[in-house]
Formats: C-alpha cells, sequence, structure tokens
C-alpha cells in the first residue's frame, strides 16, 4: 500500500522556522510529484507549494501566500522531502497535509502534521 | 478568500438529487480540464473524489458524477443517502505549477 506520511509540526513562536517532512512508502519516491496542502482550524483547504519530479527538474512553485518565506526542496537519495517555513505568522497555525500529485490531482494525502505558531 | 466559489451547505432529503457548483475564472477552471473534488469526513484528511472533471476513482459510487461548463464545474449526486454527508472541495489546476481551491461545501442529508 502506497503511503504519504508527514512530520515535523509542532509550536512555534511568530518569526521562527520550522522544517516539516514528507516520505512516500509503497512506492519510488523519484516518481513522485508532490504538494503541500493546508489547513487553518476551522477552514477550508489551501494549496502551498508543489514540486516536480527530479526528472523534470525539481522544480518549486509556491502560493502568494508563502513565496519568499517557504522553501520545498526534495532528496530523492534519501526519499524525503522537505518545506521550509521561515518567518512564521500566526495565520500559518494549520494542518499541513503532503500530497501525491499525479497528472492535475492529488491522489494521496499524508495525515497531516499541526503546525502552531503562537507566542 | 477561497480563489474557487462554492456554498458553504447544501442539503437534501435521502433519494434527492443535488448539484455543488465550483466557479472559478477562465485562469482556471475555464481553460483546465484538471479539475478534482476531494471529500473530507470529520477529523479525517481529505480523499481525491472525482478528477478530471468526471472520472470517478474506483470505490466512488457512480451516483455522483461530474461536469464543467464554462468557468464553472460541478458535482452532482443522484439518489441522495445518509453516507454522502461530509464536505466537499473543489480544485482546479491554475497553471505554472500552481492549484487553487474552492471554501469547501458541507453537505447534509435532511
Amino acid at each position: 500500500e502506497v503511503q504519504v506520511l508527514e512530520s515535523g509540526g509542532g509550536l512555534v513562536q511568530p518569526g521562527r522556522s520550522l522544517r516539516l517532512s514528507c516520505t512516500v512508502s509503497g512506492s519510488s519516491f523519484a516518481d513522485s510529484a508532490l504538494s503541500w496542502v493546508r489547513q487553518a482550524p476551522g477552514k477550508g483547504l489551501e494549496w502551498i507549494a508543489f514540486i516536480r519530479k527530479e526528472v523534470y527538474g525539481g522544480t518549486p512553485h509556491y502560493a502568494a501566500s508563502v513565496e519568499g518565506r517557504f522553501s520545498l526542496s526534495r532528496d530523492d537519495s534519501k526519499g524525503i522531502a522537505y518545506l521550509q517555513m521561515s518567518s512564521l505568522k500566526t495565520e500559518d497555525t494549520a494542518v499541513y497535509y503532503c500530497t501525491r500529485v499525479n497528472g492535475g490531482l492529488f491522489d494521496l494525502w499524508g495525515q497531516g502534521t499541526l503546525v502552531t505558531v503562537s507566542s | 478568500q477561497p480563489a474557487l466559489t462554492q456554498p458553504a451547505s447544501v442539503s437534501g432529503s435521502p433519494g434527492q438529487s443535488l448539484t455543488i457548483p465550483c466557479t472559478g475564472t477562465s485562469a482556471d477552471v475555464g481553460i483546465y480540464n484538471y479539475v478534482s473534488w476531494y471529500r473530507q469526513d470529520p477529523g479525517k484528511a481529505p480523499q481525491i473524489f472525482m478528477y478530471d472533471v468526471d472520472k470517478r476513482p474506483s470505490g466512488v459510487s457512480n451516483r455522483f458524477s461530474g461536469s464543467k461548463s464554462g468557468n464553472t464545474a460541478s458535482l452532482t449526486v443522484s439518489g441522495l443517502q445518509t453516507e454522502d454527508e461530509g464536505d466537499y472541495y473543489c480544485c482546479s489546476y491554475a497553471g505554472s505549477g500552481t492549484w487553487v481551491f474552492g471554501g469547501g461545501t458541507t453537505l447534509t442529508v435532511l
């Protein structure tokens, strides 16, 4: 069974940084394009970042709300994608989901990791 | 503010048909057939429910169908059942490696 797993969430103060990780088990990580989608408490889903397969350059793309503060990278040798989040704001508080991207859809979702930005 | 517009809630009686509209723009829904729908049950991660406008993943009832006209996509359920209750989100590819979501619709069976 193919699974997506996130880790790294927690409580962080405004202005600080946090790094989330995402792995894919049961399938080739290198063959997986990945995205991060977040959900603030009681709110809807928000797409925030996407990274192409390395064979297509591994190029990251970001939503305007996180551009310049978040950085998505991948290390296919370790089978891990990293979402580096900097200059965190209280409005970044959310459950962060890593998803596998298949064509134009998010076909597999992790269970989510909670990030709380608070002093 | 979500980029795609969905009603916050829809409701119907068992056996009825319901449609959830999802309105975007000519830069997303109107130009790409990468419209997908996700269902989220309370406390759970979302799951793919419909993709490429009208394709159902295995396990999704054929009572559900997807369509698109212009800048508006729709998810229709016929023969409403209590198990259909949940939150439904539409999503569209918006070009250059970006996606946009709707605000979500809570479907309630009366």
